[in-house]
């Protein structure tokens, strides 16, 4: 079974620029979610899918967005880039939402704003 | 609101020697799910170890073990005989009913050395 697939892998964008990642979860699972990776700053949760759903959002501005689509592939979204926007992005699937459900990750997508 | 706190932001260690993580975490609830990650340098992260709180046996794979102290709030990770391979940011991460999020902790990046 194909893992969780996350593209582009590397991506360099320049400030008030927007960019779209993607994340195709394993095939059966249902929820997708995001997460910002920095050094400083550990893992910080963006949000999390379910049917297309947007079940949960962290503490991000609103211009980090993402949707989900029925075959479960998800998207996320984020304008007028920033500098500190700079990091590693995550996606997460799992076979359906819940506390007790594990995490299971792409390789990620890291974003460079110049 | 839940919070995960890893008071070791890096540690080394020889091979073949026993390293145990730290990691504490601060909810109300009386039911809920920790977990700990593996990040190798190639950055996928892995599900290393589940801990279901109501279980007071503590979880074990192989040479991963959890010392989990529910009066404490404490959730520590054992690896026994450290590998090379080991070498990796290790995450703990928080699940609990109310709030299906999952929480991470910022990560303890451990060095194995030959």
């Amino acid at each position: 079974k194909a893992g969780v697939t996350q593209t582009p892998r590397y991506l360099i964008k320049t400030r008030g620029q927007q960019v779209t990642l993607s994340c195709s979860p394993i095939s059966g699972h249902r929820s997708v979610s995001w997460y910002q990776q920095t050094p400083g700053q550990g893992l910080q949760f963006l949000f999390e899918y379910f049917s297309e759903t947007q079940r949960n959002k962290g503490n991000f501005p609103g211009r980090f967005s993402g949707r989900q689509f029925s075959n479960s592939r998800s998207e996320m979204n984020v304008s007028t880039l920033e500098l500190g926007d700079s990091a590693l992005y995550l996606c997460a699937s799992s076979l359906v939402v819940g506390p007790d459900q594990p995490q299971h990750f792409g390789d990620g997508t890291r974003l460079s704003i110049l | 609101a839940q919070t995960v706190t890893q008071s070791q932001p890096e540690m080394s260690v020889q091979e073949a020697e026993t390293v145990t993580l730290s990691c504490t975490y601060d909810t109300s609830e009386s039911n809920y799910y920790l977990f700990w990650y593996k990040q190798p340098p190639s950055r996928q992260m892995i599900l290393v170890i589940r801990q279901e709180a109501y279980k007071q046996q503590n979880a074990t794979e192989n040479r991963f073990s959890v010392n989990f102290q529910k009066a404490a709030k404490s959730f520590s990770l054992k690896i026994s005989d450290s590998q090379l391979g080991d070498t990796a940011m290790y995450f703990c991460a928080f699940g609990g009913n109310r709030d299906d999020k999952i929480i991470f902790g910022k990560g303890t990046r451990l060095h194995i050395l030959p």
